[in-house]
C-alpha cells in the first residue's frame, strides 16, 4: 500500500472556481508538505505542517491555503483558481530530517 | 541565491555504462541532508538516496551512490550499469535542519536519456 495518497489524480477546472486537493498518509508521519511542479522545473514548496496545529508558508503560498485536519490528512485549497496555477501538485510526508515520501501527484489544469 | 544547482539540463549515457549527475549546494547550516529523487515520465517522485552532512561515508543504495564532497559542497549522483528504465528526470534536493525548518529545496533537475 502506498504511504501517501492524493485525490483527485487529475482535475480540470475553470478560472475562479474553488478547488481542494486532498492528501492522506498511513504511516503516522508528523510532517506533511505540499509542492507544485511546473513543466520542466523542480518542485517549489507551497505549505508545510509539522503537526495538526502547525501550518507554515513555503516559497509560493500566495493564492493557496491549507488545512491539517488530522495527523493523517493535509488538504490544499485554491480559493479562486487562475490559469498560472496549472501544474503538477505533490503531497509529501515524513518523520525525521532524512525522510520525505511523496504521493503520486495531482495534475491540475485551470482553463 | 540559488541553493541547489544542477548544471546539466540533459545527459545521455549508453546502456550498461556509469553516469554521474552533478549537484552543488549552498548553505551555512552545518546540519543538512541531501536527497536525490527520480521522476519518470509517469510523474511520480521516487526517493533514491540520502546523505547527511555528518555522515562519514558516501551513501550507497544498490546501483546508486552519492559522491559527497563536503568542502566543495557537491553531492553528485552516480548510477552504475545504466538501464533503459533509468531514463527519467533526476532531482537533487537539500534540507537545512537547523535554519531551514525541515523545508526541502529542489534543484531544477537533470533529464537522463539511456541509449540502447
Amino acid at each position: 500500500d502506498a504511504d501517501v495518497t492524493q485525490t483527485p489524480r487529475n482535475r480540470i477546472t475553470k478560472t475562479g472556481k474553488r478547488i481542494m486537493l486532498e492528501c492522506s498518509q498511513t504511516k503516522g508521519h508528523d510532517r506533511m508538505y505540499w509542492y507544485r511542479q511546473d513543466p520542466g522545473l523542480g518542485l517549489q514548496l507551497i505549505y508545510y505542517s509539522f503537526d495538526v496545529k502547525d501550518i507554515n508558508k513555503g516559497e509560493i503560498s500566495d493564492g493557496y491555503s491549507v488545512s491539517r485536519q488530522a495527523q493523517a490528512k493535509f488538504s490544499l485549497s485554491l480559493e479562486s483558481a487562475i490559469p498560472n496555477q496549472t501544474a503538477l501538485y505533490f503531497c509529501a510526508a515524513g518523520q525525521g530530517g532524512n525522510e520525505q515520501f511523496f504521493g503520486p501527484g495531482t495534475r491540475l489544469t485551470v482553463l | 541565491a540559488q541553493k541547489i544547482t544542477q548544471t546539466q539540463p540533459g545527459m545521455f549515457v549508453q546502456e550498461k555504462e556509469a553516469v554521474t549527475l552533478d549537484c552543488t549546494y549552498d548553505t551555512s547550516d552545518p546540519s543538512y541532508g541531501l536527497f536525490w529523487y527520480k521522476q519518470p515520465s509517469s510523474g511520480e517522485m521516487i526517493f533514491l538516496i540520502y546523505q547527511g552532512s555528518y555522515d562519514q561515508q558516501n551513501a550507497t543504495e544498490g546501483r546508486y551512490s552519492l559522491n559527497f564532497q563536503k568542502a566543495r559542497k557537491s553531492a553528485n549522483l552516480v548510477i552504475s550499469a545504466s538501464q533503459l528504465g533509468d531514463s527519467a528526470m533526476y532531482f537533487c534536493a537539500m534540507r537545512e535542519l537547523n535554519t531551514g525548518g525541515f523545508k526541502t529545496i529542489f534543484g531544477a533537475g537533470t533529464r537522463l536519456f539511456v541509449k540502447a
